[in-house]
C-alpha cells in the first residue's frame, strides 16, 4: 500500500497567491483528516470528512481556507489568498472506521511545507 | 471535553537510560489512547496503542499502560538509542477524531 500521499511536499508562493494542497487517502479508509502544523501552535486539526462529508470544520482558521472531498480518493486545502502565517506543514491523514465505531488509527501523509512569502 | 496533557520537553538523554514521558488524559467515556512518534521531515507514525483499562501496548521496545485509575498512558522505554531521537505525541481517540497532545522533543546523545 502507498500510504497516504500529499502534493507537493514543498510549495513556495507569494503572498496574495491561491495555494491548493491535494490529498490522496489510504484505498478503503472512510475518514480524512487535515492538520496544521507550527513551531509556535504544534498540530492543530483543521477539518475532518467521514464518507466525503465535512463532520468538523471548527478549526479552519478563517474564511480563507476552504477544503473538498469530491470522492473517497482525493481532498484539497484551498488557501486564498494566502499570508505569511499561513506557513506551517500541512498534514493529511485517513482512517478507516470499523462497523463497531472502533476507533482506528490515523495514517499520516508526509506533508506539504508552505511558505508564503 | 476531550483533551491530552504530556510533559513538556525538551528531553535530552545519554544512550541506554532510561525514558519516561507522562501523558495524562481527560475523557468524558472511553477512549482508545495512542502514542504517535515523528521524526524530522516526516509525519506522524504510530508508535503503539491500547483501547481498554489496562492494556499495555508494545513496539520497537516502547511500552505504555493505560490507567484508567489514574487517568494515565505513561510511555516508556528501558534502554534508549540516538535513532529514537523524535517528537513523541500522545493522543487519545473516542470517536472519529483524534485530540493528541503538545508533543515531547527527545534528543539521544551517543
Amino acid at each position: 500500500d502507498a500510504g497516504v500521499i500529499q502534493s507537493p511536499r514543498h510549495e513556495v508562493t507569494e503572498m496574495g497567491q491561491e495555494v491548493t494542497l491535494r490529498c490522496k487517502p489510504i484505498s478503503g479508509h472512510n475518514s480524512l483528516f487535515w492538520y496544521r502544523q507550527t513551531m509556535m501552535r504544534g498540530l492543530e486539526l483543521l477539518i475532518y470528512f467521514n464518507n466525503n462529508v465535512p463532520i468538523d470544520d471548527s478549526g479552519m482558521p478563517e474564511d480563507r481556507f476552504s477544503a473538498k472531498m469530491p470522492n473517497a480518493s482525493f481532498s484539497t486545502l484551498k488557501i486564498q489568498p494566502s499570508e505569511p502565517r499561513d506557513s506551517a506543514v500541512y498534514f493529511c491523514a485517513s482512517s478507516g472506521l470499523g462497523g463497531n465505531l472502533v476507533r482506528n488509527e490515523q495514517f499520516f501523509g508526509p506533508g506539504t511545507r508552505l511558505t508564503v512569502l | 471535553g476531550n483533551s491530552v496533557t504530556q510533559m513538556e520537553g525538551p528531553v535530552t538523554l545519554s544512550e541506554e537510560a532510561f525514558l519516561t514521558i507522562n501523558c495524562t488524559y481527560t475523557a468524558t467515556g472511553y477512549p482508545s489512547l495512542f502514542w504517535y512518534v515523528q521524526y524530522p521531515g516526516e509525519g506522524l507514525q504510530l508508535l503503539l496503542k491500547a483501547t481498554k483499562a489496562d492494556d499495555k501496548g508494545s513496539n520497537k521496545g516502547f511500552e505504555a499502560t493505560y490507567r484508567k485509575e489514574t487517568t494515565s498512558f505513561h510511555l516508556e522505554k528501558g534502554s534508549v538509542q540516538v535513532s529514537d531521537s523524535a517528537v513523541y505525541f500522545c493522543a487519545l481517540s473516542e470517536s472519529i477524531d483524534m485530540r493528541f497532545g503538545a508533543g515531547t522533543r527527545l534528543t539521544v546523545k551517543p
